[in-house]
Formats: structure tokens, C-alpha cells, sequence
């Protein structure tokens, strides 16, 4: 089973809608974060979170918004979607005591139509 | 504004030659490189880094150059195997950043030929 769990893997939504995707660990990491990769610009950083009461925006986090409901566990919503944000969506994890290097989820492809 | 450019979006290599990868950064409080692999349909894994404070770091058949005067960094696989084919981005982390803020580039696939 993979360390970091995303759901859904796949899935197209309506312009407007909402969309809520899923993410959970079982490294144990305090540090999660969600990227999406569009081609030609790499991963770019949508939000990240040090522990369960910390939320922090990344470089691209408007028309998002994320929730930390455990240490294991790390959502990104998109609340009224829109085309551009068609994209793969990785999670990620990272522990400082492992190392530095962060860890990601297989992604969840998004495709807003 | 691509702080991390890696201009080559693709490179095609023969089987047990050297591969060689390219990355560029501009912004000078990057301290800290790595690079990940990425197969299609899985996450970017991780694959070696280095510290602004060296030059070179090995990890078997990978070795990562930094060249600070020039920011530039380079990859490379010796000898290159079709298991290597993928996609590589660099990412880089500046000095008193939180760790996991990964600034990355914008990959580059690789294709080894058998």
C-alpha cells in the first residue's frame, strides 16, 4: 500500500462545481502539502501545512482552500472549479527527522470541463 | 518568473551512454538542490540532492554537479538504462525557507533507447 494515499485519482467535474480532493498518510510526517504540475511549468505549491493547526499558502493557492482534519490527513477543495485548474494534483509529506526530502502521493488527474 | 528553468524538455539517450540533465536557477539564496523521477501514472520520487556547500554528490550510477558561480546544476546517469526513461525535475530550496517549499523546474523527459 502506498505511504500516501490520494482520492480520487481521476476525476472530471463541471465549471462551478465542487470538487474536494483527498489526501492521507501513513509516514506518520507532521509536514503535508499539495502541488499541481501543469506541462512546461513543473509542480508549483498550492498550500501546505506544519502540523494540524497550521495552514499556509503557496505560491498559486487562490480559487483553493484546504482543511488539515488529522495529522494523517490533508484535503484541497476547489470551490467553484474552473478550466484552468484542469491539472494534476499531488500530496506530499515530509518529516525533518527523515531527511530532506518530502515524499508524494501518485496524484489525482482534474479535468474541469 | 521561473526561478528554477530546466530549458531542455527532452533528451533522448542509447542505452549504457551517459545522460546528462540540465538546470538552471536564478534566485541566489537557493542552498539546497534535489532531484526527483517521475514515471507516468506515480509520483516524483526522490533521487539525489546536494548541498550548496559541495560540488558533487554520488549515489551509484547518479551524480549531481553544482556549479554556484555559474547557477547551474547538472544530473548525471552513467551508464543510462531504459529503466531510467522518466521524467526528472530539479527543485531547489532556499536558505531559510521551511523545508518541503520546493521551488521546481519544468521537468524534462527521458528517454533511453535499448
Amino acid at each position: 500500500d502506498a505511504d500516501v494515499t490520494q482520492t480520487p485519482r481521476n476525476r472530471i467535474t463541471k465549471t462551478g462545481k465542487r470538487i474536494m480532493l483527498e489526501c492521507s498518510q501513513t509516514k506518520g510526517h507532521d509536514r503535508m502539502y499539495w502541488y499541481r504540475q501543469d506541462p512546461g511549468l513543473g509542480l508549483r505549491l498550492i498550500y501546505y501545512s506544519f502540523d494540524v493547526k497550521d495552514i499556509n499558502k503557496g505560491e498559486i493557492s487562490d480559487g483553493y482552500s484546504v482543511s488539515r482534519q488529522a495529522q494523517a490527513k490533508f484535503s484541497l477543495s476547489l470551490e467553484s472549479a474552473i478550466p484552468n485548474q484542469t491539472a494534476l494534483y499531488f500530496c506530499a509529506t515530509s518529516d525533518p527527522g527523515t531527511g530532506n526530502t518530502i515524499y508524494f502521493g501518485e496524484g489525482s488527474w482534474l479535468t474541469v470541463v | 518568473d521561473q526561478q528554477v528553468k530546466q530549458n531542455s524538455p527532452s533528451l533522448s539517450v542509447q542505452e549504457g551512454r551517459i545522460s546528462i540533465l540540465n538546470c538552471d536557477y536564478t534566485n541566489s539564496m537557493f542552498d539546497y538542490f534535489l532531484w526527483y523521477k517521475k514515471y507516468p501514472a506515480e509520483g516524483p520520487t526522490f533521487l539525489i540532492s546536494i548541498s550548496s556547500i559541495k560540488d558533487k554528490n554520488e549515489d551509484g550510477r547518479f551524480t549531481v554537479f553544482l556549479n554556484k558561480s555559474a547557477k547551474h546544476l547538472s544530473l548525471h546517469i552513467v551508464p543510462s538504462q531504459p529503466g531510467d526513461s522518466a521524467v526528472y525535475f530539479c527543485a531547489a530550496i532556499g536558505r531559510g525557507t521551511s523545508y518541503g517549499k520546493l521551488t521546481f523546474g519544468q521537468g524534462t523527459i527521458l528517454t533511453v533507447h535499448p
